[in-house]
């Protein structure tokens, strides 16, 4: 069965950096690509970046750009999010979600595939003084 | 920035036809994708590549493509059903398009 688990809630000052782990477990971890999406209290849902498992290569959202970094560790089956310069803004529930991958991106109509097949549960980061 | 459009919210009762819409201007060249979250609770992909379903969601889910609109189909809503629905897509721009989500939309089971 397919799980990711998250590491536990954290709390930091405004300026400081979080890293957040998760652990896949249930599949061929380089198969598959892994996205990080956050939701603020009471918001939606908000694309982070996306990490390539199998070769590292990452896309960050516009807005994130410089800020975050994705990494993964194949030996361990885990990716990492790391955020820097916190704000309050920043205060958030972080999800995980895998990423199936097909050959180049695009399937065989021409269309580019992304998407979250399985999520895990959440990461709490608060961000307070 | 690129935007996806959804009504925050609808009603409907148990047993009728709950219709969510999904908009942009880059959908008829981007699939579109589903997820319902429950309070509390991770978000799980109901639609896949606008109208394809995942194994262990039921058939009570469709979902349907016409231009620039997408539209989730819940048939026979059930009080189980009521949740907040996204759509998600992609923003077209470059061979690696970014991800979008739209805001949400509140279903709620009278």
């Amino acid at each position: 069965q397919v799980h990711l688990v998250q590491s536990g809630a954290e709390v930091r000052k405004p300026g400081a950096s979080v890293q957040v782990s998760c652990k896949a477990s249930g599949y061929s971890f380089t198969s598959y690509g892994m996205h990080w999406v956050r939701q603020a209290p009471g918001k939606g849902l908000e694309w982070m970046g996306w990490i390539n498992s199998a070769n590292g290569n990452t896309r960050y959202a516009q807005r994130f750009q410089g800020r975050v970094t994705i990494t993964r560790d194949t030996s361990a089956s885990t990716v990492y999010l790391e955020v820097s310069s916190l704000t309050s803004e920043d205060t958030a529930v972080y999800y995980c979600a895998r990423r199936p991958i097909t050959r180049n991106y695009y399937d065989s109509n021409g269309f580019y595939v992304a998407y979250m097949d399985i999520w895990g549960r959440g990461t709490t980061v608060t961000v307070s003084s | 920035s690129y935007e996806l459009r959804q009504p925050p919210s609808v009603s409907v009762s148990p047993g009728q036809t709950a219709r969510i819409a999904c908009s942009g201007d880059a959908l008829p060249k981007q699939y579109v994708y589903w997820y319902q979250q429950k309070p509390g609770q991770a978000p799980v992909l109901v639609i896949y590549k606008d109208r394809e379903r995942p194994s262990g969601i039921p058939e009570r889910f469709s979902g349907s493509s016409s231009g620039t609109t997408v539209t989730l189909t819940i048939t026979g809503v059930e009080a189980e059903d009521e949740a907040d629905y996204y759509c998600q897509s992609t923003d077209g721009s470059g061979t690696y398009p970014g991800v979008v989500f739209g805001g949400g939309t509140k279903l709620t089971v009278l």
